[in-house]
């Protein structure tokens, strides 16, 4: 079956990069792409960018512009989400979903990232 | 870009009709039929509720119906149950090939 399977928590200081990973299972990896949103202690979910992982082509929100890098693995099936120049309101969970002609229809567990000194 | 305008919540009581509003511009939700909605409860991944404004996916009950009129989306939950009670996301494909989050709703049965 599918699952998306992110990798572990992370503590990082202001001013540090994060790269998170998401490995696909039971799907063709290229078939189709791959969104980060993120979700803030208590706020609400918000778009960060997408992953075309066939191409590697990538587009992202207006806000994360500059700071953000998504990349993939075709031989392991596993896209990376890199955020720069992190500070305390980057503190979030951080999920990668499959995107399905406009909808993310499956889902990683999350990976928690605190930005912390 | 700015997030989708939602109510901060919604309540009723078992067996009412609930509909969670989603307002944006025409740039946020275009020409396109990608709106979709995300249930979520706490603590827990999200779930695609709705796509393709009204469209459902196996395995979500038919209580859940979506709309939309020019720039606003709508989900409505029929027959409301306690298990809804939950934090509810509209999402939107945008003119600018990116996607919007709503600001979510916090439904409540009473």
């Amino acid at each position: 079956q599918v699952q998306l399977v992110q990798s572990g928590a992370e503590v990082k200081n202001p001013g540090a990069s994060v790269k998170i990973s998401c490995k696909v299972f039971g799907y063709t990896f290229t078939a189709y792409w791959l969104h980060w949103v993120r979700q803030a202690p208590g706020q609400g979910l918000e778009w960060l960018g997408r992953i075309d992982p066939k191409s590697g082509g990538t587009k992202f929100a207006q806000n994360f512009q500059g700071r953000v890098t998504m990349t993939r693995d075709t031989s392991i099936s596993t896209v990376y989400m890199q955020l720069d120049t992190l500070t305390s309101d980057d503190t979030a969970v951080f999920y990668c979903a499959r995107g399905a002609n406009g909808k993310f229809d499956y889902w990683g567990q999350g990976t928690l990232v605190t930005v912390s000194s | 870009q700015s997030a989708l305008t939602q109510p901060a919540s919604v309540s009723g009581s078992p067996g009412q009709s609930i509909t969670i509003s989603c307002t944006g511009s025409s740039s946020d939700f275009g020409d396109y039929n990608y709106v979709s909605w995300y249930q979520q409860h706490p603590g827990k991944v999200p779930k695609l509720m709705i796509y393709d404004v009204s469209n459902r996916p196996s395995g979500v009950s038919n209580r859940f119906s979506g709309s939309k009129s020019g720039n606003t989306a709508s989900l409505t939950i029929s027959g409301l149950q306690a298990e809804d009670e939950a934090d509810y996301y509209c999402t939107s494909y945008t003119t600018s090939s990116t996607y919007v989050f709503g600001t979510g709703t916090k439904v409540t049965v009473l």
